[in-house]
């Protein structure tokens, strides 16, 4: 099983600054995916990556595939409180016709007003 | 369609006792993963469903547990007699595909006390 390292683990910032996170691995993915975890609830999609120096952008969240398909980041820009929450980076490796997910232990954000 | 349910929510049981979970996948999805989430840690993934098939078991799947997904519907995830390690929170998801993202139930929290 391959491994995800992010970093950084917690991050405290105020409303409106700008934070990113990172996703790393030795390893090449098939796809990589982010996920975004609220308390007592499951993870929720917010975008997959698949090839190599991707960006894709929703609303104030920019993601980044790296061009050997190794890493990510997650930038936010003038984070709001509402973007609290545990931010998940899973890879997805091939196992035959199916692709399974290998989770990293998470980036827990919160931002305060 | 509601997406991923899962059933309970939440239970409490006491150590040796059998506990069982359901989830329902999204209709259309073939594919159907249980994964385990304990704190300040990612998913980690159990096992994965085809249709009715269990293509897939990870070593932390021992012998007290035991999943069925009958004529490719819903899913159970029994654990016989309870250890106080297996206080977690058991999360399912489906997938048509994988290499794109799951969807993610709100998860069964299991204390065993």
């Amino acid at each position: 099983t391959q491994l995800l390292e992010q970093s950084p683990q917690f991050l405290s910032i105020q409303e409106g600054e700008n934070l990113t996170v990172y996703c790393n691995s030795s390893s090449v993915f098939s796809s990589l995916q982010w996920y975004r975890q609220e308390p007592g609830e499951g993870p929720v999609l917010l975008v997959t990556v698949v090839t190599g120096g991707e960006v894709k952008k929703l609303k104030r969240l920019t993601f980044q595939f790296g061009d050997a398909r190794k890493d990510s980041s997650l930038h936010i820009t003038a984070a709001q409180p509402g973007d609290t929450g545990l931010y998940l980076c899973a890879g997805a490796e091939r196992f035959g016709s199916n692709y399974k997910l290998t989770f990293g232990k998470g980036t827990l954000l919160t931002v305060n007003p | 369609d509601t997406g991923v349910s899962q059933n309970p929510r939440h239970k409490i049981t006491k150590r040796g006792q059998n506990v069982t979970f359901r989830c329902d996948p999204i209709s259309e999805h073939n594919r159907l993963y249980w994964y385990r989430q304990t704190l300040g840690q990612g998913p980690e993934f159990l096992t994965y469903f085809q249709n009715e098939a269990q293509l897939e078991k990870s070593r932390l799947l021992s012998d007290r547990f035991s999943a069925e997904r009958p004529k490719g519907s819903f899913s159970t995830l029994e654990i016989q007699r309870t250890e106080q390690g297996d206080s977690a929170m058991y999360l399912c998801a489906s997938s048509f595909g994988g290499a794109y993202g799951y969807t993610f139930g709100s998860g069964t929290r299991l204390t065993v006390v």
